[in-house]
């Protein structure tokens, strides 16, 4: 299995700010995926992050809102740019695949924007 | 985007009784995965079930997967307060990188 850490856990921010909220994962990985979940709702994948190449954005989210770094295998940033309050959910990265069949989560960060 | 759609939305159920949560998706798996979550907090994976499997067992779990119908069931046993949490159904997408189509989640609350 795998244990994912994310910071920070929780944030509050004002409009018009970013925040980068960092995954690390205890082992060496290929793929890392960040989802985004709002209020009530259910997970939605934004982006895969695979090291050393662009991350790959799914219909919906552009890299100019979510940049994304993926410096290593176990680690990677998501910057959630130039907020508004509907940016306001909870932000997981996962990791899955490969050796694992399982996807697991990190905890989240959970976001307000004001 | 989404994979599928689960229902019911929301159940709530006495403890000691079973919850049935049911999860459809749309397109050809390679496995089904149930998670967790309680308050908002990170996903807990409670079990994976191959696209060659009909059904499996995990303590009070019993999950069954129908390919041909595109569906699948999440069964709690003997429920306890603490069940009470949204479960999600997930696919992977079976095309590339691994990554997993969440449902609309049911949100189960057992009363003590």
């Amino acid at each position: 299995s795998a244990v994912i850490s994310q910071k920070p856990s929780r944030d509050i921010c004002q409009r018009g700010t970013s925040l980068t909220i960092q995954c690390q994962v205890d082992s060496q990985v290929t793929m890392m995926f960040w989802y985004r979940q709002q209020p009530g709702q259910s997970l939605t994948l934004i982006a895969t992050a695979n090291q050393g190449s662009e991350a790959t954005y799914e219909s919906g989210f552009v890299i100019d809102k979510f940049p994304i770094s993926r410096p290593n295998l176990t680690f990677s940033t998501l910057t959630v740019s130039n907020m508004s309050p509907e940016d306001s959910s909870i932000y997981l990265c996962s990791v899955g695949g490969g050796k694992w069949e399982t996807q697991y989560f990190g905890p989240g960060t959970r976001l307000l924007v004001l | 985007s989404q994979q599928g759609e689960e229902d019911p939305q929301a159940l709530s159920i006495q403890e000691g009784e079973n919850a049935t949560m049911n999860c459809s998706y749309k397109t050809s798996i390679n496995n089904l995965q149930w998670y967790r979550q309680n308050s908002g907090r990170g996903l807990v994976h409670l079990i994976l079930i191959r696209s060659n499997e009909r059904e499996k067992h995990s303590g009070r779990l019993r999950v069954t997967l129908d390919t041909s119908k595109k569906s699948s069931s999440l069964l709690i046993t003997a429920s306890r307060a603490a069940d009470t949490a949204s479960y999600f159904c997930a696919t992977d997408a079976g095309v590339r990188n691994n990554d997993m189509r969440f449902g609309a989640g049911t949100r189960l609350t057992v009363k003590p």
